[in-house]
Formats: structure tokens, sequence, C-alpha cells
């Protein structure tokens, strides 16, 4: 089965602290894609990141980087000197098989609350 | 905005009442998704599109919710004889196939009375 385990319900931080949001996950393929979105309270879901299961080179992108890891079934994103603007519920989400013939169907965690106050 | 857009964004209805959904893919995706999210919870998987063939249902999708793409470009998703538990916010996406990236729209949400 296919699970996405995003622990840490709600988190609050103040401003220019770093903060890593920690996602587990479970698939029987061994060929899967890793995403994380954003969800501000706008309500639009923003695409961040996406990963596939054959390449664990950490990505980093300004003030954001993720760490994936097979062996533990990890795939964490870290905020560097957060700020306000960064508050936002941010979902791991898990997408089995290759694209072409993947449904591209998305097995969303339950997010984690970022709040990063002044 | 070339965007995914998504109407009304707000609906209130009683129950029993029929609701209709629309969502207007980015122009060139040919795969188009729809998602349900309640409150506190990630988003859950109802069908995908490609082009106007609804290739996969989630078995979410109960007999009184339908979902058409009759010319490949814009959605439709119909809830009928709405129930309380259908309040959600119903998200819509499009993709290119291949690329894996979904965008989503903002999103219509329900409220069943």
């Amino acid at each position: 089965a296919q699970k996405v385990t995003q622990a840490q319900t709600e988190i609050s931080v103040v401003e220019k602290e770093d903060v890593t949001l920690d996602c587990v996950y479970e698939t029987r393929d061994t060929t899967y894609y890793l995403f994380w979105y954003k969800q501000p309270p706008s309500g639009e879901l923003v695409f961040l990141i996406r990963r596939n299961s054959f390449d664990e080179q950490n990505e980093i992108s300004g003030r954001y980087s993720w760490n994936f890891q097979k062996s533990t079934s990890s795939f964490n994103f870290t905020i560097t000197a957060s700020q306000v603007v960064d508050s936002a519920v941010y979902f791991c989400a898990l997408s089995e098989g290759n694209y072409g013939g993947a449904t591209n169907k998305l097995i969303f965690g339950t997010g984690t609350l970022l709040a990063v106050q002044p | 905005d070339t965007g995914v857009s998504q109407d009304p964004r707000h609906k209130i209805t009683k129950r029993g009442q029929n609701v209709t959904f629309r969502c207007d893919p980015i122009s060139e995706h040919n795969r188009l998704y729809w998602y349900r999210q309640t409150l506190g919870q990630g988003p859950e998987f109802l069908t995908y599109f490609q082009n106007e063939a609804q290739l996969e249902k989630s078995r979410l999708l109960s007999d009184r919710f339908s979902a058409e793409r009759p010319k490949g470009s814009f959605s439709t998703l119909e809830i009928q004889r709405t129930e309380q538990g259908d309040s959600a916010m119903y998200l819509c996406a499009s993709s290119r196939s291949g690329t894996g990236e979904l965008f989503f729209g903002e999103g219509s949400r329900l409220t069943v009375l």
C-alpha cells in the first residue's frame, strides 16, 4: 500500500530560524516519485519539487533544501532562515510508476502547518 | 492569468440538491485531475482524464459523482443528491503527460447544509 506520513501537524518558529519538515513514505514500487507542495492561506497548491526514486542527490534551491534517503524512506524538507511568507501548509506526496505509464496520481500526506512568527 | 481556473469558488447548497463545478486547465495540458480536500487533510485523488478519456476513478467517487471532459479541454464535476459529507474543497489540477508536475487551481469550496 502507498502511504505518506507527515508526523508534524504544526510547527511554529521565529523568523530567521531554520526548520525541517519530515516526510516518511511507504511504497512497494521500485520506481516512484516524491513531491513537496506548499498551500498558502489562499488555498492554491504550489509545486515545490519532484524527485524520482533513482536520484538520491540532495537538492538546494535558494533557502529550500531537500534530503532524500531511501534507506529510511524519508524525504525531508528544510527551510533555512525562515520568513513570515513561508507560513503555509506543506504537503509531501508520492506517485508510483514512471511518467510514461503512471497516472500521476498523487498520494498526499496530511500536511504540516508552518507558522513563522516575526 | 493562464493558470488552472475553477468555478464557482464557493457553493452553498441544501442537502439533496445537485451541484456542478467547472475546471479550465492550462491550455496545453492534456491531463486533468480532480481531488477532494477536507479540513486538516491532504488532497485525495478522485479521478483523472487524459484528453477526453477518463482513465481512472477512485472508489471515493460514488455513483452520485460524475466527471466529464467532453472535448479534452475543460472538465465538469457533478455531484447529485448532495450529502453533508460531500462538504469539502474540490481541487482541479492539470499537467502534461510525462512531466509529473501538477498545477492546481484554487479550488471550489462546497458547503452542504
